[in-house]
């Protein structure tokens, strides 16, 4: 239902941009986010979109990182800028239930290694 | 920052329960919810806060919450329910969305 891409090997200071197809339900119409992983550790937000105008970033990526969606491709999208290595995790995107809920559909993930 | 803490591990027989703690700060004005993640495999929820069990998560999973801390209870527990499992919430108070520790179940 959830389908991340666009990860990969960058350089610190480098750039990528995360994708999130979404094939079952509008993404105009859901809550959505990203959630990290990094290598054996646990689980860390990142950011939510609630709608085009109000999204949410987790501090350390605040100005770093940017959340959006193209509701015509029905895509969730994290530009991510200034990458450091301690930003190499896995990444999901997942759906939010309602304002405050759980993540009740998640991605399996794409992998973001930054190093020189 | 808001913090939840969950123990690093917990143990248990097949057929006992376990129970996972999570710990917050006036935890009980939050609506928690909890993941399970298997190794290699994207987390799936097994309960919300707000609506309960998602549909194909057994009964034998239950959560509560006494206002400090919250509790996940795995009743009847079988080998597939070895897993990490994760408490979170949102903070409004912050507006960020906060994960739990993690609790790493052993199923012995």
């Amino acid at each position: 239902q959830l389908v991340e891409s666009g990860g990969g090997l960058v350089q610190p200071g480098g750039s990528l941009r995360l994708s999130c197809a979404v094939s079952s339900f509008p993404v105009n119409s859901n809550y959505m986010g990203w959630v990290r992983q990094a290598p054996g550790k646990g689980l860390e937000w990142v950011s939510l979109l609630y709608s085009d105008r109000l999204t949410y970033h987790a501090d350390s990526m605040k100005a770093r990182f940017t959340v959006s969606r193209d509701t015509s491709r029905n895509t969730l999208y994290l530009q991510m800028n200034s990458l450091r290595v301690e930003d190499t995790a896995v990444y999901y995107c997942a759906r939010l239930q309602n304002w405050g809920g759980a993540f009740d559909v998640w991605g399996q993930g794409t992998m973001v290694t930054v190093s020189s | 920052s808001y913090v939840l803490t969950q123990p690093p591990s917990v143990s248990v027989a097949p057929g006992q329960t376990a129970r996972l703690t999570c710990v917050g700060s006036n935890l009980g004005s939050k609506s928690v919810h909890w993941s399970r993640q298997k190794p290699g495999q994207a987390p799936v929820l097994v309960v919300s806060g707000d609506s309960g069990r998602p549909s194909g998560i057994p009964e034998r999973f239950s959560a509560s919450n006494n206002g400090y801390t919250a509790t996940l209870t795995i009743s009847r527990v079988e080998a597939g329910d070895e897993a990490d499992y994760f408490c979170q919430v949102w903070d409004t108070t912050s507006d960020h969305y906060v994960f739990g520790t993690g609790t790493k179940v052993t199923v012995l």
